[in-house]
């Protein structure tokens, strides 16, 4: 099975420039995150999509940032102007909810390799 | 918003040493999640518990889910070099819905 795919890898761009970032899920997975990781710490979700709606984008920078995910499947995000204080490891990861009788629901998150953002 | 406290923040161990770390949380989970972070790559999921009590095994790793809902632990019997890595805790708190929350990582330094 084909894990969670993003591109670019890399990218360094200047302050006030923008940046999107892209992102393909497990086939089959309906929920997409994507997660910002500044260095040395956990990541931070920034915002969730459940099929094509957004489910949880509380956390998310809405001056600068945005997302979408069209037609539920792939996503994009991008940031515009960019700042210093943007550069982290943008993480995209999915998961398969699964409801078992009488345990909690499932979420397993599963993780792109994450595209290293450097604003200079 | 939730914060998960994660201890050690490093550890430095000999080849063939156990390793303990654990999370602590003030608010009640419903799951307990531990990933293993690679240098440029994004974490791999480990180990997943749902229940209070819990104890589950993946190859030389083994995690509980403390039966205060609110800890876990992770134990790595007889370390190797390819154990090098950053460990994170996360889970998912009662009222959050599928928002995972991070720990801020272990590093671990094994020295062969």
């Amino acid at each position: 099975e084909a894990g969670v795919a993003q591109s670019p890898r890399y990218k360094i761009i200047e302050k006030r420039q923008s940046v999107a970032f892209w992102c393909n899920p497990i086939s089959g997975h309906a929920t997409l995150y994507w997660y910002q990781q500044i260095l040395g710490q956990g990541p931070k979700l920034l915002i969730q999509f459940q099929n094509n709606g957004v489910v949880d984008d509380s956390q998310l920078p809405k001056d600068r940032f945005s997302a979408e995910r069209l037609k539920g499947v792939d996503s994009t995000l991008k940031i515009q102007p960019a700042k210093l204080e943007d550069s982290a490891v943008y993480l995209c990861a999915s998961s398969l909810i699964r409801g078992v009788p009488g345990l909690a629901i499932h979420y397993e998150q599963y993780f792109g390799p994450g595209t290293r953002l450097t604003v200079t | 918003g939730q914060q998960l406290n994660q201890s050690p923040q490093s550890m430095f161990i000999q080849e063939g040493e156990d390793v303990s770390m654990n999370c602590t949380s003030s608010s009640i989970f419903n799951t307990w999640l531990w990933y293993k972070q690679d240098p440029g790559e994004g974490p791999v999921l480990l180990i997943a518990l749902y229940k209070a009590g819990e104890l589950t095994s993946n190859g030389r790793l083994t995690a509980q889910f403390g039966t205060t809902r609110k800890d876990s632990f992770l134990n790595i019997s007889a370390s190797i070099p390819s154990d090098v890595g950053i460990y994170f805790c996360a889970g998912h708190w009662e009222t959050s819905g599928s928002r995972l929350t991070f720990g801020e990582g272990t590093q671990l330094t094994v020295n062969p």
